[in-house]
This record gives C-alpha cells, structure tokens and sequence, in this order.
C-alpha cells in the first residue's frame, strides 16, 4: 500500500523562484527520504532526515519534518532549469526494512 | 567509485524470449534492490537481497526470476514477460538493509516487450 502521497502532483515556476512540495504519510516513521528523478533516468538521493530531527539543509534544500502532522515538506531555493524533475518522497515500511515512494511531484522550472 | 551499472540501456523482446538484465555495484554495499517504474509513477519494489540472499519479494511473477551470484552483482532473468511488463527497471543498492540508509540507482533498463 501507498505510504506518501506528494502535493502538488506538478508545479510550474520560473528560475529563481523557490519551489515547495509537500509529502504526507498514513503511519508512523523512522526516517523518510526526498530523492530526484530527471526524465527516464535513475533516482539521486537528496537528504534523509531521522523522526527526531524537524528541520535539514543541503545547499539550496531545505527540508522540514512534523511527525505530528505526518508530513514532509521539500523547498528548493532560488530554482533553476536544472532543477526541473520528478521529486520523490520514500517512507518506511515492513518495520524500515525498506521504504515506499510517494506518487511523486513533477517540477518544471522554467527559463 | 559511487556509480550502479545497469546493462543494456535498453531491451527488445518478444513474450517468448528469455532475456537477463543486470546490475553491478562496487561499493561494498551489503542490499540490492530491483523496482519497476511505469511511466509517471513512482518506482515499485520488487526484490531486495541482503547479505546475497533474498530478504523480500513484493508478490512478484514468476516470469520475473532474481539472482545475486556475488555481494556486486545482481541479475534479473525474464521469461515469458507480457505487453504489460513494458516498464524502466531500475537497479538499487545500499550499505545494509533499512530505510536509515540512502539508495543508489542505476540508470535503469528500458525494457520493451512485443
């Protein structure tokens, strides 16, 4: 069964603006995952954040965690064309034996 | 070196082929994973493998065969695949079996079948 769902399913901005995604999940977690697809190709991992942590960075990441919510937030700063991608959320499942992707949001980051 | 291989980049059969797709690791990373992705979805796990044995099957056909020879190749041979098997096989691995820890892809394989 589906663990994350993403929202909104596609976002459309120009460079330079910042880009927010949202992933929300049905039960309790240990860690939870962003990863990036370009188009046709293999995922990139972008940050893991733990349930005890509530806020990461990396670069021009940023993302948050509120477990009281369930729910994720993915923000991109100061976006560029080659941000433009599919953007995954992956929860745990089995015990964390291994995770689930959410449906995913689709980024296009326009020129 | 922190690239997964996948070969071929692509693959054209027909339901009565036997084909084999593989994927190779060397990073000294202890789980391996296969997920299938159909266009606009995420991708969906079907085989993991820790420790060179297989951990978990997500109820997969078996026209869909697994293999891990050695901890840094994993194979997946396929036989008598339907239309509907028409997917982007993906090739994953990481340190050790769990969500704590980040997954590398492979560029997947295209597969086609006719």
């Amino acid at each position: 069964s589906q663990q994350g769902e993403e929202d909104p399913q596609a976002l459309s901005i120009q460079e330079g603006e910042n880009a927010t995604m949202n992933c929300s999940y049905k039960t309790s977690i240990n860690n939870l995952q962003w990863y990036r697809q370009n188009s046709g190709r293999g995922l990139v991992h972008l940050i893991l954040i733990r349930s005890n942590e509530r806020e990461k960075h990396s670069g021009r990441l940023r993302v948050t965690l509120d477990t009281s919510k369930k729910s994720s937030s993915l923000l991109i700063t100061a976006s560029r064309a080659a941000d433009t991608a599919s953007y995954f959320c992956a929860t745990d499942v089995n015990y964390g034996q291994n995770f689930v992707f959410g449906p995913g949001t689709r980024l296009s980051a326009l020129p | 070196d922190t690239e997964v291989t996948q070969t071929p980049k692509h693959l054209v059969m027909g339901m009565t082929n036997k084909k084999s797709l593989k994927c190779e690791q060397h990073m000294g990373h202890r789980a391996m994973y296969w997920y299938k992705q159909k266009a606009k979805k995420p991708p969906e796990l079907m085989f993991v493998y820790s420790y060179e044995k297989l951990s978990i099957n997500e109820s997969v056909p078996s026209r869909f065969s697994p293999e891990c020879p050695n901890s840094s190749l994993l194979n997946l041979h396929l036989h008598a695949l339907q239309p509907e098997d028409s997917a982007l096989y993906l090739c994953a691995s990481s340190q050790d079996l769990g969500n704590a820890y980040e997954q590398y892809f492979g560029p997947g394989t295209r597969l086609t079948v006719t």
